[in-house]
């Protein structure tokens, strides 16, 4: 068990909805990291917050967003949902952003749009 | 840009005999490398990380890897495979200069150990 939380862990919803994956960090982590994996597309790298503040943002659309808030909680919002938005959500933590941190997984949330 | 490319889509290898999957990467200065194994149904674990120091890096559950700066790779290694190592292995890779902490990581590659 790594001690990142994932909820929900299936999500199944209609094109053009909107959804929030939520995510608990490890206890003592202060970086949260969101990834989306999809069969075409490997493991991408979408946005990082470090502390509450937004430190690094990757392959994130427009219609996704994300938060980081004071108990060190991350949301990730997905809206205007498209077929090609079904994917597997992982969200990570580490410690700090220091280069010797390992980043540690959660079993991730599987979106399916329909 | 930071780049990692594991080369295979799979590999197959029987059980008892070693194992090597393989990895390059593509950084400026100085790549801090990174082992990932994802099971089914479940998110990736950390396997190993090379900062600097010795070549050869030993990580969790028999496995090891090789970094050779020349050739750019971070291969995998297990001197003796598991049917139960057969799962879904990633490298990835972070700059020393990234003040991020974010991993890019390879696509992947499927490891089948047969009995």
């Amino acid at each position: 068990d790594s001690g990142v939380t994932q909820t929900p862990k299936h999500l199944i919803t209609a094109t053009g909805q909107r959804v929030t994956l939520r995510c608990s960090p490890r206890s003592g982590d202060l970086s949260v990291y969101w990834y989306q994996q999809s069969l075409d597309q490997g493991l991408q790298f979408l946005i990082q917050y470090y502390n509450g503040e937004e430190r690094a943002k990757g392959n994130i659309l427009e219609r996704f967003s994300a938060q980081q808030f004071p108990d060190l909680h991350s949301e990730l919002n997905l809206s205007s949902l498209e077929l090609g938005d079904s994917a597997l959500y992982f969200c990570a933590s580490s410690r700090t952003v220091d280069y010797n941190s390992p980043l540690h997984f959660g079993n991730g949330t599987r979106l399916t749009v329909t | 840009a930071q780049s990692v490319a594991q080369p295979e889509d799979q590999v197959n290898v029987a059980e008892g005999n070693p194992l090597t999957v393989k990895c390059t990467y593509s950084v400026s200065g100085n790549p801090y490398l990174f082992w990932y194994v994802q099971y089914p149904n479940r998110g990736l674990q950390f396997l190993l990380k090379y900062i600097t120091g010795d070549n050869l890096v030993k990580g969790s559950y028999g496995f090891e890897a090789e970094f050779n700066k020349s050739q750019t790779s971070f291969h995998l290694k297990k001197p003796s495979a598991l049917v139960s190592d057969s799962a879904l292995y990633f490298c990835a890779v972070r700059a020393h200069s990234s003040n991020t902490g974010k991993l890019i990581f390879g696509q992947g590659t499927t490891l089948q150990v047969k009995p």
